[in-house]
């Protein structure tokens, strides 16, 4: 099974610190995906990655930036949390020329 | 731009009633489809998936969903729902189109279950 894991389940940060939400996937897919879900709104893509070092903005991608050094990780990073970013954050992964999403536990983070 | 719409925000059932949650898609083509649950606190589940052929898929837990392309529609229904289907449900849509593997999801149907 493919497992996705997410570094917190739930994060409280103060307005203007800097924010780090790591993920890891153990399948070796090539994409990761970072989405904010808030009630009535879905699912909205942040960033996706489809490869080491490569990324992609999606349709929210202000106020935040990825990173990806390695294959199995991708942080999502706050530079400077602000209390619109209080959101649930949920990253998800998929084999290059696959549709499939596998889906993390989700980080509610909390800005105050 | 494609998109995809739940026009039900919030469903209520009856434990061993029948189910029917529904998904409607804009998209000039026919796109991959999907239906997806989240139970409470936790991340997103693929219950069941579309790209082509048999127009009615059956997914995990007991749901299928029947893709109508007159309809444009890909809905979610189970039989006899139980008490631990409650949970949301979002429906998804994906096309090489779209670039990189991408889905688009609805904005989620949010289902109860009553005794």
């Amino acid at each position: 099974d493919v497992k996705v894991t997410q570094s917190s389940r739930y994060l409280v940060k103060r307005t203007g610190e800097k924010v780090f939400l790591e993920c890891v996937q153990d399948m070796d897919h090539e994409n990761m995906f970072w989405y904010r879900q808030d009630p009535g709104l879905g699912l909205r893509l942040i960033y996706f990655s489809y490869d080491v070092k490569m990324k992609e903005k999606g349709d929210i991608p202000e106020g935040y930036s990825v990173s990806r050094e390695k294959k199995e990780r991708f942080s999502l990073i706050l530079e400077s949390a602000s209390t619109n970013q209080t959101s649930m954050y949920l990253c998800a992964s998929s084999l290059q020329g696959r549709y499939e999403q596998y889906f993390g536990p989700g980080t509610r983070l909390t800005v105050t | 731009a494609q998109s995809v719409t739940q026009p039900d925000i919030h469903i209520t059932v009856s434990e061993g009633a029948s189910l029917e949650l529904r998904c409607n898609y804009s998209y000039g083509a026919t796109p991959y489809l999907f239906w997806y649950v989240q139970s409470p606190g936790q991340g997103l589940q693929l219950l069941l998936k579309y790209f082509s052929g048999d127009t009615l898929v059956q997914g995990i837990k007991g749901f299928e969903a029947e893709f109508k392309r007159s309809q444009s529609s890909f809905n979610l229904r189970k039989p006899s729902v139980h008490w631990s289907d409650a949970a949301e449900y979002f429906c998804a849509v994906g096309h090489p189109n779209f670039g990189n593997e991408k889905l688009t999801f609805g904005t989620g149907t949010r289902l109860t279950i009553i005794p």
